[in-house]
């Protein structure tokens, strides 16, 4: 399985955009790069995946580096409830796919 | 609906007891998983189920027993846990096809904290 490493955290003012950085040196070709955020008291949450495109949704926008070696997560505007913890989970899908969380960074949002 | 239901909400046990904790989704995902969250810990993955059989055990002891009794369902058994057992317990679940786990979102449900006294 591919290794992460993040910073442990990371602290924002509300309304200014946040860059989450993850590397993932020894990912594999077929590894796409998934992010879930742990919001308190709640169940995991998946936040976005791609593979070599960046990519954009309603809640954020992934940066994959051409290499694939790193990633960044973008939140453009960050709320107070977008603190949590940041998990980047490189996956590979397939019979024996598992979606397994590492430290993460936790994110504080200043009001 | 893409919502992952666990129940019950909070579970206390004794060490010589057992029980159950359910999870049920509706949304037609074959792989569904069980993950233990200790306190300011990532979520461990426990168990995985595709097409309703057992596909990944992460060596789990067997006072856990997990059961996918059909498509929508999954339970995990509990008997003569432990104290340090006591945890959130997470149901998962995401889309299969042909065998494969899709490169899709896993759904989580809300947990079901379990003290073992």
């Amino acid at each position: 399985d591919a290794k992460t490493t993040q910073p442990i955290s990371m602290e924002s003012n509300e309304e200014e955009p946040v860059h989450l950085p993850c590397n993932h040196s020894t990912i594999s070709g077929t590894d796409y790069i998934h992010w879930y955020r742990l919001l308190p008291s709640q169940g995991p949450e998946y936040v976005i995946h791609g593979l070599t495109s960046n990519v954009n949704n309603r809640m954020a926008s992934l940066a994959i580096a051409e290499d694939r070696k790193s990633s960044t997560l973008i939140l453009h505007r960050a709320t107070l409830r977008d603190a949590a913890v940041y998990y980047c989970i490189p996956l590979k899908p397939g019979a024996n796919s598992k979606l397994t969380f590492g430290k993460g960074i936790t994110l504080s949002v200043r009001p | 609906d893409t919502e992952v239901t666990q129940t019950p909400k909070h579970l206390v046990m004794g060490m010589t007891n057992k029980k159950s904790l359910k999870c049920e989704q509706h949304m037609g995902h074959r792989a569904m998983y069980w993950y233990k969250q200790k306190a300011k810990k990532p979520p461990e993955l426990m168990f995985v189920y595709s097409y309703e059989k057992l596909s990944i055990n992460e060596s789990v002891p067997s006072r856990f027993s997990p059961e996918c009794p059909n498509s929508s369902l999954l339970n995990l058994h509990l008997h003569a846990l432990q104290p340090e057992d006591s945890a959130l317990y997470l149901c998962a679940s995401s889309q299969v096809k042909a065998g494969r786990v899709l490169n899709t979102e896993a759904f989580f449900g809300q947990g079901t904290r379990l003290t073992v006294v």
